[in-house]
C-alpha cells in the first residue's frame, strides 16, 4: 500500500486566513481524496483530485472555498479559505490505487 | 447514490468476548468493496478488512473477519477474543461509483471493559 506524508499535522489559524495542506505519495496514483472530519463526526468526502484535469467536488464543497491542486502523479494540495471557526476540523488526504485505500495522518485545523 | 449506514453509535464489550459490529449498505452498482477502518484517540485512520462485491468468502484477518451477506447488504465486522487495544471507533466504508472513491458510514464507539 502507498504511503502518505502530510503536513501540517495540526495548525492553529486566524479567521478570515488561508491555510494549505499538502499530501505527498510514495507511488505514482491515479485519484487522490480529500476528506474533512468534523470533531465527534465521520469522514465527508470533500473532492477527488485527477491529475491533469480540475478536481470533482461533492455536494456542499465549492471549489472557491477548497480549491485543489494536484500538479502530478505524487502530490496534491488542499487549501482551506477565508476560513472561519465552523472550518475547525481533521482533514486528510486519501488514495485507493494499490490494495486498500490509506490515509494521511490528517492535519488537525483550529480556527480562531 | 451509495449509503452505508450504522446504526450502532456506542457498544461495550467485556474484554476477551467476541463483538460483531453492523453495517448496511446500498449501492445501484454491480462491482464494489467494502472496507472497515479502525480510528484510535490518535486520529490515524488503520485499516482493518476488505471485501470485494464478487468475492465468494468472507474475509478474514487475523482477529478480525468480515460477514458479508449480499442479498440483505450486510457487510458486519466481527472480532474475536477482543482487546482492551481494540477500543477505537470504527467506520464500515464502501468503494463505487465513478473514480471509485470511497464513503463512510457514521461509525461505532467501541469501548472494551476490563
Amino acid at each position: 500500500s502507498a504511503v502518505i506524508s502530510q503536513k501540517p499535522s495540526r495548525d492553529i489559524c486566524q479567521r478570515g486566513t488561508s491555510l494549505t495542506i499538502q499530501c505527498q505519495v510514495d507511488s505514482q496514483v491515479t485519484m487522490m481524496f480529500w476528506y474533512r472530519q468534523q470533531p465527534g463526526q465521520s469522514l465527508t468526502l470533500i473532492a477527488t483530485a485527477n491529475q491533469g484535469s480540475e478536481a470533482t467536488y461533492e455536494s456542499g464543497f465549492v471549489i472557491d472555498k477548497f480549491p485543489i491542486s494536484r500538479p502530478n502523479l505524487t502530490f496534491s494540495t488542499l487549501t482551506v479559505s477565508n476560513m472561519s471557526p465552523e472550518d475547525s476540523s481533521i482533514y486528510l488526504c486519501s488514495v485507493g490505487d494499490r490494495g486498500p485505500y490509506t490515509f494521511g495522518s490528517g492535519t488537525r485545523l483550529t480556527v480562531v | 447514490a451509495q449509503k452505508i449506514t450504522q446504526t450502532q453509535p456506542g457498544m461495550f464489550v467485556q474484554e476477551k468476548e467476541a463483538v460483531t459490529l453492523d453495517c448496511t449498505y446500498d449501492t445501484s452498482d454491480q462491482s464494489y468493496g467494502l472496507f472497515w477502518y479502525k480510528q484510535p484517540s490518535s486520529g490515524e485512520m488503520i485499516f482493518l478488512i476488505y471485501q470485494g462485491s464478487y468475492d465468494e468468502q468472507n474475509a478474514t484477518e487475523g482477529r478480525y473477519s468480515l460477514n458479508f451477506q449480499k442479498a440483505r447488504k450486510s457487510a458486519n465486522l466481527v472480532i474475536s477474543a477482543s482487546q482492551l487495544g481494540d477500543s477505537a471507533m470504527y467506520f464500515c466504508a464502501m468503494r463505487g461509483g465513478r473514480d471509485d472513491k470511497i464513503i463512510f458510514g457514521k461509525g461505532t464507539r467501541l469501548h472494551i471493559l476490563p
